[in-house]
């Protein structure tokens, strides 16, 4: 199995809401990523996990909340959202000490 | 600070031409170098991979790409472009030490016309 899993594919929220991204892999990998990318932009980089800890923030603002349960899961809470943080939300995996990630097909976040 | 630049933002091909795409890269060290496919609302498909080795590296969909350390680059190619090749191709970097994480260049955007 070399899939990363994401769901919702599609989530439409509103700026009071509270709701979460789920992202799963069953590649054995320890090293877990959350990823932003606006229209016709490249992705960029907003949580690492490794070996279920945070490792990288990059200076994210806190109404995301990154979580790993577990070595196959990893959460994005959201609340209190904004327009302009409507984007699409990739999650990617990959072996601890190794760039190689797989990504997730994403889910598309509107926030109105 | 590693950085990645692809030079065209858009190139049109027509379908069977043969396809370069460019990527130049900057990295202190040996780079680990990547080419990732993205159709429209989709996530990221990995091509192929550069780690070390024959520098000329095949990838998956017939795509091949070539790294040039004198010229710090990492170019993308394909022999003859099918319809279903149109698609936004990004070049990455990826970092050494413990808590790697990739550098993406700002994408090209490939059409094929029939």
């Amino acid at each position: 199995d070399t899939e990363v899993t994401q769901t919702p594919k599609h989530l439409v929220m509103g700026m009071t809401n509270k709701k979460s991204l789920k992202c799963e892999q069953h590649m054995g990998h320890r090293a877990m990523y959350w990823y932003k990318q606006k229209a016709k932009k490249p992705p960029e980089l907003m949580f690492v996990y490794s070996y279920e800890k945070l490792s990288i923030n990059e200076s994210v603002p806190s109404r995301f909340s990154p979580e790993c349960p577990n070595s196959s899961l990893l959460n994005l809470h959201l609340h209190a959202l904004q327009p302009e943080d409507s984007a699409l939300y990739l999650c990617a995996s990959s072996q601890v000490g190794w760039n190689e990630a797989f990504f997730g097909q994403g889910t598309r976040l509107t926030v109105v | 600070a590693q950085s990645v630049t692809q030079p065209d933002i858009h190139i049109t091909v027509s379908e069977g031409a043969s396809l370069e795409l460019r990527c130049n890269y900057s990295y202190g060290a040996t780079p680990y170098l990547f080419w990732y496919v993205q159709s429209p609302g989709q996530g990221l498909q990995l091509l192929l991979k550069y780690f070390s080795g024959d520098t000329l590296v095949q990838g998956i969909k017939g795509f091949e790409a070539e790294f040039k350390r004198s010229q710090s680059s990492f170019n993308l190619r394909k022999p003859s472009v099918h319809w279903s090749d149109a698609a936004e191709y990004f070049c990455a970097v990826g970092t050494s030490g413990s808590a790697r994480q990739l550098t993406f260049g700002s994408g090209t955007q490939l059409t094929v016309l029939p």
